[in-house]
């Protein structure tokens, strides 16, 4: 079956300070994946994704992911916090040999701390 | 340019009522999905449309959900007899087509069944 896992529910880190939100992901076939941001009282915001190519992927804000075949992850990450991408974020998968369904994680609530 | 719209934004009801939520998605996008988040869970899929259709309606918890997109553009969620656990915020997204691409999600209607 197809599932997102979002091992921290929290992540916090000092401003300016590297960040990583992990994102592990079971599927059948390959996978497309995703990361969304939802920022308090808005909708969910496309950051970035992965469909085929380079492994390492660039998104908005200056964040990127790392897609790892092996491992089954696809972890969320930028050099230097800012205060402003405090959020909640959720990783995504779509298998694309199967169905029209994205699956979601539970979501990871990021605090950068200045 | 505008963006995905729902309406109501938030939905008061009694056990047992009929309501229906509205998504107006971005004008041209042919692919749109229904969503449901409960607190503290990410985004569990109900429907997809390409155009008119139900391409994929597996997500639907019962048959008390339906949904329509008569015209290949605005989509309604409808729920019978509703039930106090189908109290969640309903998200809906569109995008250009399906697949690969990443979905443009609106605000959300929260939903309380008392």
């Amino acid at each position: 079956a197809q599932s997102v896992a979002q091992p921290e529910d929290q992540v916090n880190v000092a401003e300016g300070n590297p960040l990583t939100v992990k994102c592990t992901y079971s599927v059948s076939g390959n996978p497309y994946l995703f990361w969304y941001v939802q920022y308090p009282n808005r909708g969910l915001q496309f950051l970035l994704k992965y469909i085929t190519g380079d492994n390492l992927v660039k998104g908005s804000y200056g964040f990127e992911a790392e897609f790892n075949k092996s491992q089954t992850s696809f972890h969320l990450k930028k050099p230097s916090a800012l205060v402003s991408d405090s959020a909640l974020y959720f990783c995504a998968v779509r298998d694309m040999n199967t169905g029209n369904q994205f699956y979601f994680g539970t979501g990871t609530s990021l605090t950068v701390i200045p | 340019g505008a963006g995905v719209s729902q309406t109501p934004s938030n939905k008061v009801t009694e056990k047992g009522k009929y309501v229906e939520l509205r998504c107006d998605p971005i004008s041209g996008h042919t692919a749109l999905y229904w969503y449901r988040q409960s607190l503290g869970q990410g985004p569990e899929f109900l429907i997809y449309f390409q155009g008119t259709g139900a391409a994929d309606d597996s997500g639907l918890p019962n048959d008390r959900f339906f949904a329509v997109r008569p015209e290949g553009s605005v989509s309604t969620l409808k729920i019978q007899r509703t039930e106090r656990g189908d109290s969640a915020v309903y998200l809906c997204a569109s995008s250009p087509q399906r697949g690969n691409n990443e979905q443009f999600f609106g605000p959300g209607t929260r939903l309380t069944v008392l």
